[in-house]
């Protein structure tokens, strides 16, 4: 299957401060990536949509200026949390879709970055 | 919300086929159901996925209902590593969207 990777896998910051997670997609180029957060005992919560070169679409709830997103290239995006505060602490988790044939629509998930705010 | 409807919970024994239904009564006639799996503290697992016909692949298998309101995703010989959150899913608006999921406990 496909392969997605995240890195860092953790990160431990101060509030205030600013944190980025990247995301890739290593062996297709993503046409569209997501980003979910999930908070412990609870089931995966999407929060924003991107596509290659565009805005991201962020859900209802989701502050826009807080979590910026950059899909710069079809194998790369970023999540800044900015000015990050303990309740921003949770697991992120993004997603690449672009395959082809019968797994052009598949979504395909990356590990996972655990982010505690101090 | 999720457009589908999951027991909270299944048992298997191991070596044991584990076979987790699903019900999606307002599915579309062009829309997939998918098929997630995410163990403890890791990323979802892509595990299947259909529209019409049954479908086998090395992890799993997936019979999906002639009127397509149900399906159910086989695995054939669980082993503990199967531990797991399964998600059934109907993506809206062509985003996965996850509901709880089924909790699967493979018994040794």
């Amino acid at each position: 299957g496909a392969v997605v990777s995240q890195h860092p896998s953790r990160v431990i910051c101060k509030s205030g401060t600013s944190v980025k997670i990247e995301c890739r997609s290593l062996d297709f180029q993503a046409t569209t990536m997501f980003w979910y957060r999930q908070f412990p005992k609870q089931s995966l919560m999407l929060m924003a949509t991107s596509n290659e070169g565009s805005k991201a679409t962020y859900e209802q709830g989701v502050e826009k200026d807080k979590f910026l997103i950059n899909h710069a290239s079809l194998t790369l995006s970023t999540l800044t949390v900015t000015s990050a505060h303990p309740e921003d602490s949770s697991f992120y988790i993004c997603s690449a879709r672009g395959g082809t044939g019968w797994y052009k629509e598949t979504q395909y998930f990356g590990p996972g970055t655990r982010l505690l705010v101090l | 919300d999720a457009k589908t409807t999951q027991p909270p919970s299944m048992d298997c024994a191991e070596g044991r086929a584990a076979n987790l239904p699903c019900n999606h009564s307002t599915i579309s006639g062009n829309e997939y159901v998918y098929w997630y799996r995410q163990i403890h503290s890791q990323g979802p697992q892509y595990i299947i996925h259909g529209l019409k016909n049954n479908e086998t692949n090395e992890m799993a298998s997936l019979i999906i209902t002639e009127d397509r309101k149900s399906s159910t995703l086989i695995l054939p010989h669980a082993t503990l590593r199967d531990t797991a959150v399964y998600y059934c899913i109907v993506t809206i608006d062509d985003k996965i969207i996850f509901g709880k999921g089924t909790r699967l406990h493979i018994l040794p």
